[in-house]
Protein backbone atom coordinates (compact mmCIF):
# COMPACT_ATOMS: atom_id res chain seq x y z
CA UNK A 1 0.00 0.00 0.00
CA UNK A 2 0.87 3.44 -0.78
CA UNK A 3 2.54 5.45 1.96
CA UNK A 4 3.52 9.01 3.05
CA UNK A 5 6.07 9.94 0.91
CA UNK A 6 8.71 12.78 2.47
CA UNK A 7 11.68 13.84 0.37
CA UNK A 8 14.14 14.81 1.25
CA UNK A 9 15.20 11.93 3.33
CA UNK A 10 18.75 13.94 4.94
CA UNK A 11 19.05 18.08 4.47
CA UNK A 12 21.90 20.16 5.42
CA UNK A 13 22.05 23.79 5.33
CA UNK A 14 24.01 26.49 6.61
CA UNK A 15 22.38 29.48 9.15
CA UNK A 16 20.45 32.09 7.40
CA UNK A 17 19.68 29.40 4.22
CA UNK A 18 16.03 28.25 3.63
CA UNK A 19 14.80 24.67 2.87
CA UNK A 20 12.02 23.05 1.72
CA UNK A 21 10.47 19.95 3.36
CA UNK A 22 8.00 18.07 0.55
CA UNK A 23 5.03 15.66 1.75
CA UNK A 24 2.69 13.52 -0.31
CA UNK A 25 -0.11 12.08 1.27
CA UNK A 26 -1.51 9.12 0.96
CA UNK A 27 -3.89 8.90 -2.28
CA UNK A 28 -7.19 10.11 -1.06
CA UNK A 29 -6.20 11.80 2.11
CA UNK A 30 -7.33 14.93 2.35
CA UNK A 31 -5.40 16.38 5.52
CA UNK A 32 -1.70 16.99 6.00
CA UNK A 33 -0.02 17.43 9.21
CA UNK A 34 3.46 18.87 9.79
CA UNK A 35 5.16 18.13 12.99
CA UNK A 36 8.74 18.63 14.35
CA UNK A 37 10.41 16.37 16.85
CA UNK A 38 14.25 17.46 18.39
CA UNK A 39 16.40 15.35 19.25
CA UNK A 40 15.15 12.89 22.32
CA UNK A 41 11.65 14.70 22.47
CA UNK A 42 8.09 14.03 21.53
CA UNK A 43 6.95 15.30 18.50
CA UNK A 44 5.41 18.75 18.34
CA UNK A 45 2.55 20.07 16.38
CA UNK A 46 3.48 22.58 13.11
CA UNK A 47 0.53 23.16 10.87
CA UNK A 48 -2.39 21.12 9.69
CA UNK A 49 -4.27 21.77 5.94
CA UNK A 50 -7.58 20.01 5.09
CA UNK A 51 -8.56 20.13 1.61
CA UNK A 52 -5.75 22.73 1.05
CA UNK A 53 -6.95 25.31 3.33
CA UNK A 54 -4.75 25.89 6.80
CA UNK A 55 -6.97 23.75 9.44
CA UNK A 56 -4.94 23.87 12.54
CA UNK A 57 -1.88 26.00 13.47
CA UNK A 58 0.59 24.89 16.78
CA UNK A 59 4.12 25.93 17.68
CA UNK A 60 5.04 26.92 14.01
CA UNK A 61 7.69 29.92 13.58
CA UNK A 62 6.83 32.87 11.95
CA UNK A 63 9.94 31.89 9.66
CA UNK A 64 8.29 28.74 8.66
CA UNK A 65 5.59 29.16 5.80
CA UNK A 66 3.67 25.96 4.37
CA UNK A 67 0.77 25.21 1.93
CA UNK A 68 -1.19 22.74 0.59
CA UNK A 69 -1.29 22.13 -3.61
CA UNK A 70 -3.90 21.15 -5.62
CA UNK A 71 -2.92 17.63 -6.12
CA UNK A 72 -3.16 17.52 -1.99
CA UNK A 73 0.78 17.24 -1.90
CA UNK A 74 2.59 19.79 0.70
CA UNK A 75 5.51 21.98 1.54
CA UNK A 76 6.70 23.45 4.93
CA UNK A 77 9.18 26.23 3.77
CA UNK A 78 12.08 27.28 6.44
CA UNK A 79 14.12 30.26 5.94
CA UNK A 80 16.75 32.33 8.40
CA UNK A 81 17.01 28.53 9.46
CA UNK A 82 18.62 28.50 12.74
CA UNK A 83 20.86 25.79 14.34
CA UNK A 84 17.85 25.40 16.75
CA UNK A 85 15.93 24.15 13.81
CA UNK A 86 17.55 21.21 13.34
CA UNK A 87 15.07 18.42 13.95
CA UNK A 88 13.08 15.70 12.23
CA UNK A 89 10.21 16.80 10.49
CA UNK A 90 7.24 14.14 10.07
CA UNK A 91 5.04 14.67 7.53
CA UNK A 92 1.41 12.76 8.50
CA UNK A 93 -1.84 12.18 6.56
CA UNK A 94 -5.23 11.33 7.12
CA UNK A 95 -8.70 10.84 6.02
CA UNK A 96 -11.19 12.70 8.20
CA UNK A 97 -11.51 12.60 12.11
CA UNK A 98 -12.75 8.45 11.75
CA UNK A 99 -9.09 7.75 11.35
CA UNK A 100 -5.99 7.71 12.59
CA UNK A 101 -2.71 8.84 11.54
CA UNK A 102 0.12 8.00 8.94
CA UNK A 103 2.89 9.21 9.32
CA UNK A 104 5.91 9.50 6.94
CA UNK A 105 9.55 8.62 7.54
CA UNK A 106 10.51 11.92 7.96
CA UNK A 107 13.02 14.37 6.73
CA UNK A 108 16.11 14.88 9.22
CA UNK A 109 17.30 18.80 9.04
CA UNK A 110 20.70 20.01 9.98
CA UNK A 111 21.25 22.98 10.49
CA UNK A 112 25.29 23.97 10.59
CA UNK B 1 -5.06 21.20 29.22
CA UNK B 2 -4.63 17.54 28.18
CA UNK B 3 -1.46 15.71 29.57
CA UNK B 4 -0.75 12.50 28.69
CA UNK B 5 2.03 10.05 30.53
CA UNK B 6 3.33 6.60 29.82
CA UNK B 7 4.74 4.44 32.59
CA UNK B 8 7.80 3.47 32.45
CA UNK B 9 9.86 5.62 30.71
CA UNK B 10 11.97 2.84 30.13
CA UNK B 11 11.46 -1.27 30.01
CA UNK B 12 14.17 -3.93 29.33
CA UNK B 13 12.95 -7.59 29.72
CA UNK B 14 13.68 -11.07 28.20
CA UNK B 15 12.84 -12.18 25.33
CA UNK B 16 9.55 -14.50 25.25
CA UNK B 17 8.05 -12.33 27.79
CA UNK B 18 4.59 -10.84 27.70
CA UNK B 19 4.50 -7.11 29.04
CA UNK B 20 2.16 -4.01 29.39
CA UNK B 21 2.90 -0.23 28.17
CA UNK B 22 1.09 2.37 30.10
CA UNK B 23 -0.48 5.50 28.91
CA UNK B 24 -2.56 7.46 30.96
CA UNK B 25 -4.63 11.00 30.11
CA UNK B 26 -6.26 13.46 32.15
CA UNK B 27 -8.71 14.99 30.15
CA UNK B 28 -11.24 12.27 29.06
CA UNK B 29 -12.95 13.99 26.22
CA UNK B 30 -11.03 12.39 23.24
CA UNK B 31 -11.36 11.39 20.18
CA UNK B 32 -8.97 8.97 19.36
CA UNK B 33 -5.99 7.15 20.74
CA UNK B 34 -3.46 6.07 18.93
CA UNK B 35 0.04 3.55 19.62
CA UNK B 36 2.85 4.35 17.50
CA UNK B 37 6.51 2.82 17.21
CA UNK B 38 9.63 4.93 16.85
CA UNK B 39 13.04 3.58 15.66
CA UNK B 40 15.72 5.34 16.44
CA UNK B 41 16.18 8.56 13.99
CA UNK B 42 13.33 6.75 12.22
CA UNK B 43 10.04 7.67 11.02
CA UNK B 44 6.54 6.64 13.14
CA UNK B 45 4.68 4.21 12.63
CA UNK B 46 0.84 3.64 13.60
CA UNK B 47 0.58 0.50 15.51
CA UNK B 48 -3.22 0.41 16.97
CA UNK B 49 -5.93 3.07 16.73
CA UNK B 50 -8.60 2.69 19.14
CA UNK B 51 -11.70 5.18 18.68
CA UNK B 52 -13.44 6.89 22.01
CA UNK B 53 -16.00 4.01 21.68
CA UNK B 54 -14.14 1.16 21.67
CA UNK B 55 -12.46 -0.58 24.37
CA UNK B 56 -10.01 -2.17 22.88
CA UNK B 57 -8.21 -3.11 19.64
CA UNK B 58 -5.57 -6.18 18.23
CA UNK B 59 -3.21 -6.49 15.95
CA UNK B 60 -1.03 -9.54 15.59
CA UNK B 61 0.73 -9.95 19.26
CA UNK B 62 -0.49 -6.77 20.04
CA UNK B 63 -3.54 -5.36 22.04
CA UNK B 64 -4.15 -2.18 23.32
CA UNK B 65 -7.14 -1.11 25.79
CA UNK B 66 -9.35 1.41 25.85
CA UNK B 67 -10.95 2.98 29.22
CA UNK B 68 -12.10 6.36 28.61
CA UNK B 69 -13.35 6.98 32.01
CA UNK B 70 -10.21 6.75 34.18
CA UNK B 71 -8.13 8.20 31.41
CA UNK B 72 -6.10 5.01 30.68
CA UNK B 73 -4.78 2.76 27.86
CA UNK B 74 -2.79 -0.29 27.85
CA UNK B 75 -0.91 -1.91 25.19
CA UNK B 76 0.09 -5.23 25.75
CA UNK B 77 2.82 -7.05 24.05
CA UNK B 78 2.70 -11.20 23.96
CA UNK B 79 5.64 -13.24 23.02
CA UNK B 80 8.50 -10.32 23.02
CA UNK B 81 10.80 -10.68 20.70
CA UNK B 82 14.12 -8.41 19.77
CA UNK B 83 12.61 -6.74 16.72
CA UNK B 84 9.67 -5.14 19.37
CA UNK B 85 12.84 -2.80 20.22
CA UNK B 86 11.77 0.29 20.35
CA UNK B 87 10.31 3.55 21.69
CA UNK B 88 6.64 3.35 22.14
CA UNK B 89 4.44 6.33 21.65
CA UNK B 90 0.90 6.82 22.93
CA UNK B 91 -0.87 9.83 21.46
CA UNK B 92 -4.44 10.71 22.19
CA UNK B 93 -6.81 13.29 19.42
CA UNK B 94 -9.48 15.30 21.01
CA UNK B 95 -12.70 16.68 19.89
CA UNK B 96 -12.12 19.94 19.46
CA UNK B 97 -8.98 20.07 16.57
CA UNK B 98 -6.63 18.01 14.94
CA UNK B 99 -3.86 18.05 16.86
CA UNK B 100 -2.12 14.75 18.60
CA UNK B 101 -1.13 15.08 22.04
CA UNK B 102 1.71 13.21 22.89
CA UNK B 103 2.92 11.14 25.99
CA UNK B 104 6.91 10.97 26.21
CA UNK B 105 7.29 7.10 25.42
CA UNK B 106 8.71 4.13 26.80
CA UNK B 107 11.78 2.77 25.66
CA UNK B 108 11.46 -0.67 25.35
CA UNK B 109 14.52 -3.12 25.14
CA UNK B 110 14.35 -6.81 24.51
CA UNK B 111 17.09 -8.73 25.07
CA UNK B 112 17.86 -12.04 23.14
Amino acid sequence: AAGVIQSPRHLIKEKRETATLKCYPIPRHDTVYWYQQGPGQDPQFLISFYEKMQSDKGSIPDRFSAQQFSDYHSELNMSSLELGDSALYFCASSSGQNYGYTFGSGTRLTVV
Amino acid sequence: KQEVTQIPAALSVPEGENLVLNCSFTDSAIYNLQWFRQDPGKGLTSLLLIQSSQREQTSGRLNASLDKSSGRSTLYIAASQPGDSATYLCAVRMDSNYQLIWGAGTKLIIKP
